[in-house]
């Protein structure tokens, strides 16, 4: 079966650096999204990897390793309002989205 | 710019009644997305179209039926509402390209009782 693995929840300082990890095992890869979403709201895109290394935008960084079936988020500088849902998906062989059940993230000041 | 919009936002439903939940979005995309989130699980996609005239089955279609008369429009229906259909729905759009994101409605809460 696919299978998307994300922690449930994580507690972080604001200010502070967190890694939001992603493990996938799926049929086929074409490419890896984060989204972000507050609670109440609808989810929001992040960024897309499809190549191993990071991509970098802004304060948020994203890194994929495919012979690892890995992939992060980075959150640098962390505000209050980082506060939400993190959403790992990763595009199958058939070029299905699968989504992660996503990692609840609280800032604390 | 609206981008794409769901209606309504939240239903109490009774069991056995039906129910078509909206979605329309105005940024032309070809691929249209139905989901379902629940508790501790990932977004499970219930159907799917990738241009308009032709819809496709989901993970979790059971219970649920689409329609995609034109490319803006996208409605859900539940035919005979079930509790275990208790859940937040999602509308999401792409330009159908598969390194593109996808646009999410702001959900419909929907409560089967």
């Amino acid at each position: 079966g696919q299978n998307i693995d994300q922690p449930t929840e994580m507690t972080a300082t604001e200010g502070a650096i967190v890694q939001i990890n992603c493990t996938y095992q799926t049929s086929g890869f074409n490419g890896l999204f984060w989204y972000q979403q507050h609670a109440g709201e609808a989810p929001t895109f992040l960024s897309y990897n499809v190549l191993d290394g990071l991509e970098e935008k802004g304060r948020f960084s994203s890194f994929l390793s495919r012979s690892k079936g890995y992939s992060y988020l980075l959150l640098k500088e962390l505000q209050m309002k980082d506060s939400a849902s993190y959403l790992c998906a990763v595009i199958d062989s058939n070029y299905q989205l699968i989504w992660g059940a996503g990692t609840k993230l609280i800032i604390k000041p | 710019t609206a981008g794409i919009t769901q209606a309504p936002t939240s239903q109490i439903l009774a069991a056995g009644r039906s129910m078509t939940l909206r979605c329309t979005q105005d940024m032309r995309h070809n691929a249209m997305y139905w989901y379902r989130q629940d508790l501790g699980l990932g977004l499970r996609l219930i159907h799917y179209s990738n241009t308009a005239g032709t819809t496709g089955k989901g993970e979790v279609p059971d219970g649920y039926s689409v329609s995609r008369a034109n490319t803006d429009d996208f409605p859900l229906t539940l035919a005979s509402a079930v509790p275990s259909q208790t859940s937040v729905y999602f509308c999401a759009s792409s330009d159908g390209e598969m390194n593109t994101e996808a646009f999410f409605g702001q959900g419909t809460r929907l409560t089967v009782v």
